[in-house]
């Protein structure tokens, strides 16, 4: 079975200072990996995605993450901070074939100026 | 513009009636799924379909159900059996050469 755990629910940082926010994932099988941002009332927007080829994967809005294998991890950067970051951001794995998305609980992130 | 339209945007319910959420995309995704959303529990799958005609129970099924007579089309009916249905619903669509989701905009059901 295929799960995600995303550390803190909500994470807070300064305008300008460096985002980290963690995700760790259970699979089986080598999975697709996936970091989406949510605004208030909206739908999800892709900000980037890991498919086994290169494990920095860049993003959308100055967003990175990094697959880490011996760790299980996927966790999203961004060096700086903006305003316009305040979201929530869901981590979510898939394995290949046809099953769907399994999304972690989420992180709220606040950004103060 | 191809995209996911979800419908309507907000919908209120009374106790004990059936309401039917709308989900259509132009983007000839061969799957589609629907997720519930509540504060603090991520989104848990409810349905999901991966052709016409075909589609499997997620984890949160009870109380729900789905059609899939077109491929563009997948309602989702949460039923009077569904006991707290006052959630944000999303719906998705992917195709196979994708390995992502795409997500429309989310209706917002309040029972009232």
């Amino acid at each position: 079975a295929q799960s995600v755990t995303q550390l803190g629910s909500h994470v807070s940082v300064s305008e300008g200072a460096l985002v980290l926010l963690r995700c760790n994932y259970s699979s089986s099988v080598p999975p697709y990996l996936f970091w989406y941002v949510q605004y208030p009332n909206q739908g999800l927007q892709l900000l980037l995605k890991y498919t086994s080829a290169a494990t920095l994967v860049k993003g959308i809005n100055g967003f990175e993450a990094e697959f880490k294998k011996s760790e299980t991890s996927f966790h999203l950067t961004k060096p700086s901070a903006h305003m316009s970051d305040a979201a929530e951001y869901f981590c979510a794995v898939r394995i290949s074939g046809n099953t769907p998305l399994v999304f972690g609980k989420g992180t709220r992130l606040s950004v103060i100026a | 513009d191809g995209g996911i339209t979800q419908s309507p945007k907000y919908l209120f319910r009374k106790e004990g009636q059936n309401v039917t959420l709308s989900c259509e995309q132009n983007l000839n995704h061969d799957a589609m799924y629907w997720y519930r959303q509540d504060p603090g529990q991520g989104l848990r799958l409810i349905y999901y379909s991966q052709i016409v005609n075909d589609f499997q129970k997620g984890d949160i099924a009870e109380g729900y159900s789905v059609s899939r007579e077109k491929k563009e089309s997948f309602p989702l009916t949460v039923t009077s059996a569904q006991k707290n249905p006052t959630a944000f619903y999303l719906c998705a669509s992917r195709t196979a050469r994708n390995t992502e989701a795409f997500f429309g905009q989310g209706t917002r059901l309040t029972v009232v």
